[in-house]
């Protein structure tokens, strides 16, 4: 069965630090797809990157990076120069690729407080 | 603009009085989703729809029904609401079951 785990519950950092969300996933597809949802504490859901499977290829937009490894089920996403703006509740997802229903599994969240 | 509608957005009411919380998009999305927050359990998938006129149950279904008559609405009813369905939900759509699903602002559902 597909599963996401953030380990951290919580982070807390200064404004302009660097800070890493982790998310480990499990599933037993080839095929999958990994995602990073944001929800500020105004609640709703705000996309922010979708990855296939196939991409290792990391990703740069802006200040925010994501580094997919898959030898390490990995899906981690960092914020340089993190901002007030930025604090929020990050979630990663994960769904598998198959003529169906393709359900996003969320991880529990990892609460994000960046301090001016 | 592209988006994903719910109403409403908070809604407090009692046991046994039943209610839809409506939900549109209008990117011709063809996979809709409806699914609710919980403290503690993250979120949770409740009914989704692969296009019209054809739903199916997720993880949570007890207690709700959908139905798909057109091909930007998605309506989440809930014909005798009880106090656990006390929650946050979302509805999503997605270009299809494997694309990236858009959420819409959520309803705040809180039942006496």
């Amino acid at each position: 069965a597909q599963k996401v785990t953030q380990a951290q519950t919580e982070i807390s950092v200064v404004e302009k630090e660097d800070v890493t969300l982790d998310c480990v996933y499990e599933t037993r597809d080839t095929t999958y797809y990994l995602f990073w949802y944001k929800q500020p504490p105004s609640g709703e859901l705000v996309f922010l990157i979708r990855r296939n499977s196939f991409d290792e290829q990391n990703e740069i937009s802006g200040r925010y990076s994501w580094n997919f490894q898959k030898s390490t089920s990995s899906f981690n996403f960092t914020i340089t120069a993190s901002q007030v703006v930025d604090s929020a509740v990050y979630f990663c997802a994960l769904s598998e690729a198959f003529m169906g229903n393709t359900p996003l599994v969320f991880g529990k969240g990892t609460r994000l407080s960046v301090i001016a | 603009e592209a988006q994903v509608t719910q109403n409403p957005r908070y809604l407090i009411t009692v046991t046994g009085k039943k209610l839809t919380v409506t939900c549109s998009q209008n990117m011709n999305h063809e996979y809709m989703s409806w699914y609710r927050q919980d403290p503690g359990l993250g979120l949770r998938q409740i009914y989704y729809s692969m296009n019209v006129e054809v739903t199916d149950k997720g993880d949570v279904p007890e207690g709700y029904k959908v139905s798909r008559k057109e091909k930007r609405n998605f309506p989440l009813i809930l014909e005798s609401p009880s106090p656990n369905q006390t929650s946050l939900y979302f509805c999503a759509s997605s270009l299809d079951n494997t694309d990236t699903q858009y959420f819409g602002p959520g309803t705040r559902l809180t039942v006496l």
